[in-house]
């Protein structure tokens, strides 16, 4: 089974900071298999990014992943009050999905 | 548009079961591989099992296999998840999503279960 561990744990920023969210695979993913999501409290989450690097439907072009391997970003150019959220990697192998722990980007 | 309406959670003794319950509408049910995911209270995302569009191939996470059996039926527009054995550990709200391709594209709002004598 892949482990994916995403750093840092909690980013504390202001609102017009840049942000870069690491996710980190323990072996090669394709990057076909690759997606990014976010998470508001007491909402479910929203995909905002899948095959590593292209964006969902309606999401924002301030959102962008990049990455291959086992090492794979998503960076918000510019942050938006709406932007402070939970952001989980999600990687498909083997028939099974795992999730990496997430990364809480909060009000500085 | 797309809506998941999750139902059946609620409270249960340790060792009991549960049946949940999503009720999709807004895109083609039977053309569309399914999947729950779990959140346990303050914690992250876990994915628990899912289904081929036809239903005929399933798969689960391994520490529910044996205990969760998912199914679903395409005349009712409706995805299941069975639950036996239920533990403290399987607390959690349980999410309905529409997976494209390697992906969640659509999710619902959750189903609470919480395993507590």
């Amino acid at each position: 089974e892949i482990v994916l561990t995403q750093s840092p744990g909690t980013l504390s920023l202001s609102p017009g900071e840049r942000v870069t969210l690491s996710c980190r695979a323990s072996q090669s993913v394709s990057s076909n298999y690759l997606a990014w999501y976010q998470q508001k409290p007491g909402q479910a989450p929203r995909l905002l990014i899948y095959g590593a690097s292209s964006r969902a439907t309606g999401i924002p072009d301030r959102f962008s992943g990049s990455g291959s391997g086992t090492d794979f970003t998503l960076t918000i150019s510019r942050l938006e009050p709406e932007d402070f959220a939970v952001y989980y990697c999600q990687q498909f192998g083997s028939s099974l999905f795992t999730f990496g722990p997430g990364t809480k980007v909060d009000i500085k | 548009e797309v809506q998941l309406l999750e139902s059946g959670g609620g409270l249960v003794q340790p060792g009991g079961s549960l049946r949940l319950s999503c009720a999709a509408s807004g895109f083609s049910f039977s053309n569309s591989a399914m999947s729950w995911v779990r959140q346990a209270p303050g914690k992250g995302l876990e994915w628990v099992s899912g289904i081929s569009s036809p239903g005929d191939s399933t798969y689960c996470a391994d520490s529910v296999k044996g205990r969760f059996t998912i199914s679903r039926d395409n005349s009712k527009n409706t995805l299941y998840l069975q639950m036996n054995g239920l533990r403290a550990e399987d607390t959690a709200l349980y999410y309905c999503a529409k997976r494209y391709s390697y992906y969640f594209d659509s999710w619902g709002q959750g189903t609470l279960v919480t395993v507590s004598s």
